[in-house]
């Protein structure tokens, strides 16, 4: 089975601060994604890459930067978090690019900003 | 641009019942796949069942269907027999091969009550 690791559950962080969200797939999938889930809104994409060290902008991606500096890893980075970024981040991953392999998601990190 | 909509922000039904959620979307594009997605509430989003444009046949899985309207524009899903364990909140989700990403609907909070 595949596993998505994100590597905290919950995170409260200043404004101002640097916040990296790390996630870590083990089944050598190419693509990997980060989403944001807020009540209302649904998933909304920010950022997604489908090889090392590319990166695609999704909807949302301002105030958001990532890193891929090996296939397994896929990082999400608040450059200067702000109270508008507390949310539900998800990431994700999938085996081919396209729809014929499903999303693979992990469990999710909760951040607060303050 | 395309668009998911889950017009149902809640639902509840009895155990052993059946229950229907619904999903529209609007697109352009003649190759795209459709998806219903669960998250538990321990967070972790999980694929319930896909749906290829392509095929006329209504997708199942288990105690999980759908019923597709290409023409409507309607994704429905039909969870039969319900158990206290599809309680959780359903995304339906969009995949078009021009965009090449993931559109996720707003979620419909399903309860499955004893």
């Amino acid at each position: 089975d595949v596993k998505v690791t994100q590597s905290s559950r919950y995170l409260v962080k200043r404004t101002g601060e640097k916040v990296f969200l790390e996630c870590v797939q083990d089944m050598d999938h190419e693509n990997m994604f980060w989403y944001r889930q807020d009540p209302g809104l649904g998933l909304r994409l920010i950022y997604f890459s489908y090889d090392v060290k590319m990166k695609e902008k999704g909807d949302i991606p301002e105030g958001y930067s990532v890193s891929r500096e090996k296939k397994e890893r896929f990082s999400l980075i608040l450059e200067s978090a702000s109270t508008n970024q507390t949310s539900m981040y998800l990431c994700a991953s999938s085996l081919l690019q396209g729809a014929i392999s499903p999303l693979h998601f992990g469990n999710g990190t909760r951040l607060t900003v303050t | 641009a395309q668009t998911v909509t889950q017009s149902q922000p809640e639902m509840s039904v009895q155990e052993a019942e059946t229950v229907t959620l619904s999903c529209t979307y609007d697109t352009s594009e003649n190759n795209y796949y459709l998806f219903w997605y669960k998250q538990p509430p321990s967070r972790q989003m999980i694929l319930v069942i896909r749906q290829e444009a392509y095929k006329q046949q209504n997708a199942t899985e288990n105690r999980f269907s759908v019923n597709f309207q290409k023409a409507a524009k309607s994704f429905s899903l039909k969870i039969s027999d319900s158990q206290l364990g599809d309680t959780a909140m359903y995304f339906c989700a969009f995949w078009g091969s021009g965009t090449y990403k993931y559109i996720f609907g707003t979620g419909t909070r399903l309860k499955v009550l004893a």
